[in-house]
């Protein structure tokens, strides 16, 4: 069985530009995470899914940032327009059902703002 | 004071040492806890989940005390293939808080 796919793995952009990562989680998971992740610390919620529906996005900066997951089956991340402060690994995991459940992540994106 | 805080270590222990962690968290309403295991440039993957009755696989230990709002983690026989760091992770109300990991070196 494929475990959660994320693109790119690796993104080099200048800061003010946009990037976009994209996630397709394991078949069948009803719920889907964004993470960031800084060197040193644990992942960082960004927002949580479950279908289509946004139930937790508290934690997403909406003023550059943005998600989607519009057949609530694979989903977006949008930054725009990225900041030096934005560079980081950007996980997606994903977990079979309502309810809190083990999640299983992806291989992340590592972004680097210059 | 942040939601979930563990010892950031380094711990470093022989192969054969037995070595803890505890996590404490903030919000009494929290409800499903867990472990993580994260390898250096790798995706965190799930240890085992921890259960107010504590529970054990293995050589891993984990045990839940929710009137001192912690979790723990034992580790008996470490092996050097134990090395990695390891998160707490607390959730509730769709609420997920991964704490900041703790970084375990076994060395022979």
């Amino acid at each position: 069985e494929a475990g959660v796919v994320q693109s790119p793995r690796y993104k080099i952009i200048e800061k003010k530009q946009p990037v976009a990562f994209w996630c397709n989680p394991i078949s069948g998971h009803n719920t889907l995470y964004w993470y960031l992740q800084n060197l040193g610390q644990g992942p960082e919620l960004l927002i949580r899914y479950e279908n289509e529906e946004a139930v937790d996005d508290s934690q997403l900066p909406k003023d550059r940032f943005s998600a989607e997951r519009l057949k609530g089956v694979d989903s977006t991340l949008k930054i725009q327009p990225a900041e030096l402060g934005d560079s980081a690994v950007y996980l997606c995991a994903s977990s079979p059902s309502d309810g809190d459940n083990e999640q299983f992540f992806g291989p992340g994106t590592r972004l680097t703002v210059l | 004071r942040k939601e979930v805080e563990q010892d950031p270590g380094p711990f470093n222990v022989p192969e054969g040492a037995t070595v803890a962690f505890n996590c404490t968290y903030s919000n009494s309403a929290s409800q499903s806890f867990f472990w993580y295991r994260q390898d250096c440039r790798k995706e965190p993957k799930l240890l085992m989940s921890v259960y107010s009755s504590g529970n054990e696989d293995g050589r891993f230990t984990a045990q839940l005390n929710r009137a001192s709002q912690y979790i723990s983690l034992l580790i008996r026989d470490s092996k050097l293939s134990d090395s990695a760091t390891y998160l707490c992770v607390v959730m509730g109300g769709f609420k997920t808080i991964f704490g900041a990991g703790t970084r375990l070196f076994v060395k022979a």
